[in-house]
């Protein structure tokens, strides 16, 4: 049962494009989201969140939208650099759960940023 | 510096040993977390630690074992009944707060011979 599915397994943008990588859910009471980038053999790096009460959070180059109607979330780069080359994750975190701090993980999205 | 530290970074298992994963952290963090990659797949949560002395079964935790007997020490063990660990494993931890993101470390690429 995978709560937290990102449909595209890959997407090729040109450099100085718009990214735009999707992530959908299906618990309901998923509340706090998050999105981490990954390069190969290294530890996921946290990106950006966004609450459950917000549906829009900014930060530079990356926004992240909340659309809680559709349990839907997707994550802008503007404009896509070839160093954003990488693997994106989607999470969500029930926090109104038992077990604070505890997070699903999407199956991941390959960004390639052509120069 | 505050980070998380994994070693060791490349580890080889032989058929029915048991072997165990590395992870410090040096955050002052209450929870830590151990997370498994495979090839095309997200990350699956197979334990998780919310303070010392204390640790919960995540999503796959068969083969698993861990503890936590000092809050900067959350050691993964992966036994002989684990019938596939081949695999990325990763740890990472954060306040144990809500809405709190977690920080990883740099994991270990675990192979069987």
């Amino acid at each position: 049962d995978q709560q937290v599915k990102q449909n595209s397994p890959s997407l090729s943008v040109q450099e100085g494009r718009i990214s735009i990588l999707n992530c959908d859910y299906t618990n309901s009471m998923f509340d706090y989201f998050l999105w981490y980038k990954k390069y190969p053999a290294e530890g996921p790096t946290f990106l950006i969140s966004i609450s459950s009460i917000k549906d829009k959070n900014e930060d530079g180059r990356f926004t992240v939208f909340l659309n809680k109607s559709a349990k839907h979330l997707s994550l802008h780069i503007v404009p896509s650099q070839p160093g954003d080359s990488a693997v994106y994750f989607c999470a969500a975190e029930d926090a109104g759960g038992t077990s604070y701090g505890k997070l699903t993980f999407g199956q991941g999205t390959i960004l390639t940023v052509h120069p | 510096d505050g980070g998380i530290t994994q070693s060791p970074k490349y580890l080889f298992r032989k058929e029915g040993q048991n072997v165990t994963l590395s992870c410090e952290q040096n955050l002052n963090h209450d929870a830590m977390y151990w997370y498994r990659q495979d090839p095309g797949q997200g990350l699956r949560l197979i334990y998780y630690s919310q303070i010392v002395n204390d640790f919960q079964k995540g999503d796959i935790a068969e083969g698993y074992s861990v503890s936590r007997e000092k809050k900067e020490s959350f050691p993964l063990t992966v036994t002989s009944a684990q019938k596939n660990p081949t695999a990325f494993y990763l740890c990472a931890s954060n306040e144990g707060y809500s809405n709190q993101p977690q920080h990883f470390g740099d994991g270990t690429r675990l192979s069987i011979l």
